[in-house]
């Protein structure tokens, strides 16, 4: 079974630039997850999908921070403008719905702002 | 707020005996428990988890204990082995409203000395 795919692994922007990420979850699973991971700290919730539908998104910075699932399969996490702040790993999960308790993550894409 | 915490940045323990990782919670109202390794430049992988219903969960090496009543888990690594270091973060699962919502811990560096 492929795992959670995420592009591109690394990225180095400046800062206002901007900067996209895609995620291709795990076939069949309806729940995708962003998550920031700033060095140091456990990963925090940005935005949950169920299908193409938002969750939760109470975490996300909505004024430099975009997420869609247009179909409900792959999502794309975009920032812009990015801040040196946003330097972190960005990791996509997903799950079943319904199953909370087996949640599988990427291998993350690595932002570093300059 | 931390709703979860692992109090111990790093554990050095040599190799053959006991790793125990602990982690605390404070709201009462988690469904699962979870514990994820991840290594560096890597993803975090899925390890273990246990429900809020039970005590005790075992896989191999790895068990993690739940007490509920002081809001506490621990994971234990028995024997521990060298390819166990990593970061181990501890996250506990919300399902209200339908939704899953994974909170992490910091994180505690595991080094597994030969």
């Amino acid at each position: 079974e492929a795992g959670v795919a995420q592009s591109p692994r690394y990225k180095i922007i400046e800062k206002r630039q901007s900067v996209a990420f895609w995620c291709n979850p795990i076939s069949g699973h309806a729940t995708l997850y962003w998550y920031q991971q700033i060095l140091g700290q456990g990963p925090k919730l940005l935005i949950q999908f169920q299908n193409n539908g938002v969750v939760d998104d109470s975490q996300l910075p909505k004024d430099r921070f975009s997420a869609e699932r247009l179909k409900g399969v792959d999502s794309t996490l975009k920032i812009q403008p990015a801040k040196l702040e946003d330097s972190a790993v960005y990791l996509c999960a997903s799950s079943y719905i319904n199953s909370g308790n087996t949640i599988y993550f990427g291998e993350g894409s690595w932002l570093t702002v300059v | 707020d931390q709703q979860v915490k692992q109090n111990s940045p790093s554990l050095s323990v040599q190799e053959g005996r006991i790793s125990i990782l602990n982690c605390d919670y404070t709201n009462s109202m988690f469904d699962y428990f979870l514990w994820y390794k991840k290594y560096p430049a890597e993803g975090p992988t899925f390890l273990i988890s246990i429900s809020s219903i039970k005590d005790k969960n075992e896989d191999g090496r790895f068990t993690v204990f739940l007490n509920k009543s002081a809001k506490h888990l621990s994971l234990h690594i028995v024997p521990s082995q060298p390819g166990d270091s990593a970061v181990y973060f501890c996250a506990a699962v919300y399902s209200g409203a339908g939704s899953y919502q994974l909170t992490f811990g910091k994180g505690t560096k595991l080094s597994v000395i030969p």
